[in-house]
């Protein structure tokens, strides 16, 4: 069975920092593009970043400013994204989420996700 | 302000078909596939259709997907108490590098 398990949520001050982490299983990550996707209280989603197999190739969405960076560790199944300088405006549920097949990036299986709740 | 426009609003009765709108650019929907989500109330989305018009094992054949030109389109044929949901579409956009979602669509059943 396919599983995507984020954790590392959590309240944080704004200009704050957090890692969450997204431990896979029952599929061979080093062959799936991943994502993150994020979806604030009450509103639609929104996609945060992405990244190739290898690691090597990296997306944005372009309000993230340089704030954040997605990484993923092959050998432990893992991917991560380390998020900085965070504002209230990145309250909202983190999703990993996979590619639906090895040639793209569109998410088919998404964990359950994380709650980041930037607040002073 | 999303880069796909879906409206934000559908419903009908139990039986009825409904279809939600997907519309977006030659950047995205133009030239690139797009997925159907469902988000049942405080869950995950979920996978309902694929590359425009293919339907994941398990999701019944009620469901089905299409596309043309910059739009796309779900249509939900007998529609079901348990279809009430969001629904989002997305694609990839090759001038922003990026996935772009539609703002999601609430199906209320009636």
């Amino acid at each position: 069975e396919v599983q995507l398990v984020e954790s590392g949520g959590g309240l944080v001050q704004p200009g704050g920092s957090l890692r969450l982490s997204c431990v896979t299983s029952g599929f061979t990550f080093s062959n799936y593009r991943m994502n993150w996707v994020r979806q604030a209280p009450g509103k639609g989603l929104e996609w945060v970043a992405s990244i190739k197999q290898e690691g090597t190739e990296k997306y944005y969405v372009d309000s993230l400013e340089g704030r954040f960076t997605i990484s993923r560790d092959n050998a432990k199944n893992s991917l991560s994204l380390q998020m900085n300088s965070l504002r209230a405006e990145d309250t909202a549920v983190y999703y990993c989420a996979r590619g639906y097949d090895s040639s793209g990036y569109l998410p088919g299986v998404w964990g359950k996700g994380t709650t980041v709740t930037v607040s002073s | 302000q999303s880069v796909l426009t879906q409206p934000p609003s559908a419903s009908g009765t139990p039986g009825q078909r409904v279809t939600i709108s997907c519309s977006g650019s030659s950047s995205n929907i133009g030239s690139n596939y797009v997925h159907w989500y469902q988000q049942l109330p405080g869950t995950a989305p979920k996978l309902l259709i694929y590359r425009n018009n293919q339907r994941p094992s398990g999701v019944p054949d009620r469901f089905s997907g299409s596309q043309s030109g910059t739009s796309a389109s779900l249509a939900i044929s007998g529609l079901r108490s348990e279809d009430e949901a969001d629904y989002h579409c997305a694609a990839w956009d090759g001038s922003l590098r990026g996935v772009v979602f539609g703002g999601g669509t609430k199906l209320t059943v009636l």
